[in-house]
């Protein structure tokens, strides 16, 4: 069974760029499994910031941008700010309509 | 704007049935574009899909799930459900629903609040 992976955490300092990771444990990411990305604060609902690996949600800034990088989709942040620090978790899309998670990063802007 | 909204037992007991409903008000119910779906989180862990349902009542499943679960739309009510069978403690979680974009893109874009789910005796 293939799992989707991401780093448990990760920690930016203000002002700093940071690229969060999303993997499989078998196979390469690719556009084609449709890579979308949530932002999700303790108690609250995820928030929609990428779809379609790289196209931003209505609202979201432009710090926040989606890609490819190598065998994985990737989110990277320009400028991190305090309001950032959340935990971010990727979906991917594997085909006969499953859509998959990935375990969730917690990132700590400090 | 699109509003989904949970409702259900916050608490169910061991081996029974989870029975919850969304209802979906602001916005279209029956589109091409999307089916509405449901996820959850268990209490500090990460989130997992468990299905989503288009407004004819076709469905998919997390496979993982796909023997104990059972989603339905009334499209009158604008409201989708989910029935999963014999609840164990593994399965207290907050249960979410969303509105699950399926037009040539796959990805989450409007989420209700969530519902605490307690399995327990």
């Amino acid at each position: 069974q293939t799992v989707v992976t991401q780093e448990p955490s990760f920690s930016v300092s203000p002002g700093g760029t940071v690229t969060l990771t999303c993997g499989l444990t078998s196979g390469s990411v690719s556009t084609y499994y449709y890579p979308s990305w949530y932002q999700q604060t303790p108690g609250q609902a995820p928030r929609t910031l990428i779809y379609n690996t790289n196209t931003r949600s209505s609202g979201v800034p432009d710090r926040f941008s989606g890609s490819i990088l190598g065998n994985k989709a990737a989110l990277t942040i320009t400028g991190a700010q305090a309001v950032d620090e959340s935990d971010y978790y990727c979906v991917l899309y594997m085909g006969s309509g499953v859509s998959v998670f990935g375990g969730g990063t917690k990132l700590t802007v400090l | 704007q699109l509003q989904l909204q949970e409702s259900g037992p916050g608490l169910v007991k061991p081996s029974e049935t989870l029975s919850l409903t969304c209802t979906v008000s602001g916005g279209s119910f029956s589109s091409s574009s999307y089916y509405w779906g449901w996820v959850r989180q268990p209490p500090g862990k990460g989130l997992e899909w468990i299905g989503s349902i288009y407004y004819t009542g076709n469905t998919y499943y997390n496979p993982s799930l796909k023997s104990r679960l059972t989603m339905s739309v009334d499209t009158s009510k604008s409201q989708f459900s989910l029935s999963l069978t014999s609840m164990t403690a593994a399965d207290t979680a907050v249960y979410s629903c969303a509105r699950h974009m399926w037009s040539g893109y796959f990805f989450f874009d409007y989420w209700g609040q969530g519902a605490l789910v307690t399995v327990s005796s």
